[in-house]
């Protein structure tokens, strides 16, 4: 069935260092969505790419849409303290009646 | 705008028993969805709802059903509780139906089966 995975599922870094998360389809994905869990909270959408090759930018944040629209990637610039969380990947494969394919997440640590 | 609300947020059952959780989307959403997230398997799609009616449905057992109604409230039961039914489970509302809009996910229920 369709899947999507992404790794790695846990990355401790040091507050200031880089961080990247990747998620990977086997079919062609009609969006990708992008969500933010924090420790005892729910997943909080960030952005969602539907065009292949897609760059999208939230501050430190930079999220890559695949040209084959398979694969996507969020980076993050000199983490921070309050970037602490897991973040998920969702793809949409498309039709109304479709759902989200959540991405077991990476759990992002850093330390100060 | 209010967003999404769950309720109760906290619940303790035993095995066999049976539950049913609610779960209110954002004015003027017709779209809900529920999931279910444990430490194992993730985020877990269940069943997606959009104006009364059931548009998908995950790959869970029948003991797992829901329903919405006129105002776009939303229900979960699962009957028959088993220990790895133990989880948060997750509502989120949208405006269209499917996955193509953004998700607005609730607090959640954190549901624990002794």
């Amino acid at each position: 069935g369709q899947q999507v995975m992404q790794i790695p599922q846990y990355q401790h870094v040091q507050e200031g260092e880089d961080f990247t998360t990747y998620c990977n389809s086997s079919t062609t994905l009609s969006n990708i969505q992008w969500y933010k869990q924090r420790p005892g909270g729910h997943p909080v959408f960030l952005i969602q790419l539907v065009k292949s090759g897609e760059v999208k930018k939230q501050k430190r944040l930079t999220f890559q849409f695949g040209e084959a629209k398979k694969n996507s990637s969020l980076h993050i610039t000199a983490t921070q303290t309050t970037d602490v969380g897991t973040y998920f990947c969702a793809g949409n494969y498309g039709g109304s009646q479709g759902n989200l394919i959540f991405g077991k997440g990476t759990k992002l640590s850093v330390k100060p | 705008k209010a967003g999404v609300t769950q309720t109760p947020r906290y619940l303790i059952k035993t095995r066999g028993q049976q539950v049913t959780l609610s779960c209110s989307p954002i004015s003027g959403h017709r779209s809900v969805s529920w999931y279910q997230q444990t430490p194992g398997q993730g985020l877990q799609f269940l069943f997606e709802y959009f104006s009364e009616t059931q548009r998908n449905k995950g790959n869970f057992p029948g003991r797992f059903s829901g329903r919405q109604f006129s105002n776009s409230r939303s229900e979960m039961n699962v009957s028959t509780l088993e220990l790895g039914d133990s989880a948060l489970y997750l509502c989120a509302s949208n405006k269209l139906a499917g996955a193509a809009d953004t998700q607005y996910f609730g607090p959640g229920t954190r549901l624990t089966v002794l």
